[in-house]
């Protein structure tokens, strides 16, 4: 079963407003999580490394101020777009691991966000 | 730079007809290489995950290999159902203990009956 809950699936939003996905951990604890983002036919882009009670950790090129990330607890972390544009339409999808740093990626049935 | 490509990127197949999905990648140090098939508007799903050089999974009708420069998922008389984006992804042994993923863009698979 799924270890990763995703919400929303989808969500269609007017340009410039925000936009809130919520990721948790399903009986397990997560205190690091990461969200990636899939253009179609594309790989998954790691957008950055969400930190349980600190600063998320962005890559380059990921604006900080444009894409918040807070994860306030061990089992939810959260990613708001802010002033959305239509080129921020994609599907943004989050993941945890369960064990240590060798074991694989669990991902949640990821976001379809478009931005009309 | 580190870098994983997947070939082919599409791959069409009657039902019963076994092939193999290729993954070769360019790592600094690889601590573990997985496998995730993906269906359409879903998120990955964890399939296998191989850490060393001549080492082998399986899990029904799939099979992944790994040597030193890339990974093999052998698909043993596919059906319908297999059909889906199967992605490789590797992870660099670099000390760091976020342990992040390096994802190629896959290969979509189609079984047709």
């Amino acid at each position: 079963g799924a270890v990763v809950s995703q919400h929303p699936s989808w969500v269609i939003c007017k340009s410039g407003t925000s936009v809130k996905i919520e990721c948790r951990s399903l009986d397990f604890q997560a205190t690091t999580m990461f969200w990636y983002r899939q253009f179609p036919k594309q790989s998954l882009m790691l957008m950055a490394t969400s930190n349980e009670g600190s600063k998320a950790t962005y890559e380059q090129g990921v604006e900080k101020d444009k894409f918040l990330i807070n994860h306030a607890s061990l089992t939810l972390s959260t990613l708001t777009v802010t002033s959305a544009h239509p080129e921020d339409s994609s599907f943004y999808i989050c993941s945890a691991r369960v064990g240590g740093v060798e074991s694989p990626l669990h991902f949640g049935n990821g976001t379809r966000l478009t931005v009309t | 730079e580190d870098q994983v490509t997947q070939s082919p990127e599409a791959l069409r197949l009657q039902e019963g007809e076994s092939s193999s999905l290729n993954c070769s990648y360019t790592v600094s140090g690889l601590r573990g290489l997985f496998w995730y098939r993906q269906d359409p508007g879903k998120g990955p799903e964890f399939l296998f995950t191989l850490y060393s050089a001549g080492e082998e999974k399986e899990k029904e009708r799939l099979k992944a290999t790994l040597t030193k420069k890339e990974s093999f998922l052998h698909i043993t008389a596919p059906k319908p159902e297999d059909s889906a984006t199967y992605l490789c992804a590797v992870q660099a042994n670099r000390g760091s203990t976020l342990g992040r993923l390096y994802f190629g863009r896959g290969t979509q698979l189609t079984v047709w009956p």
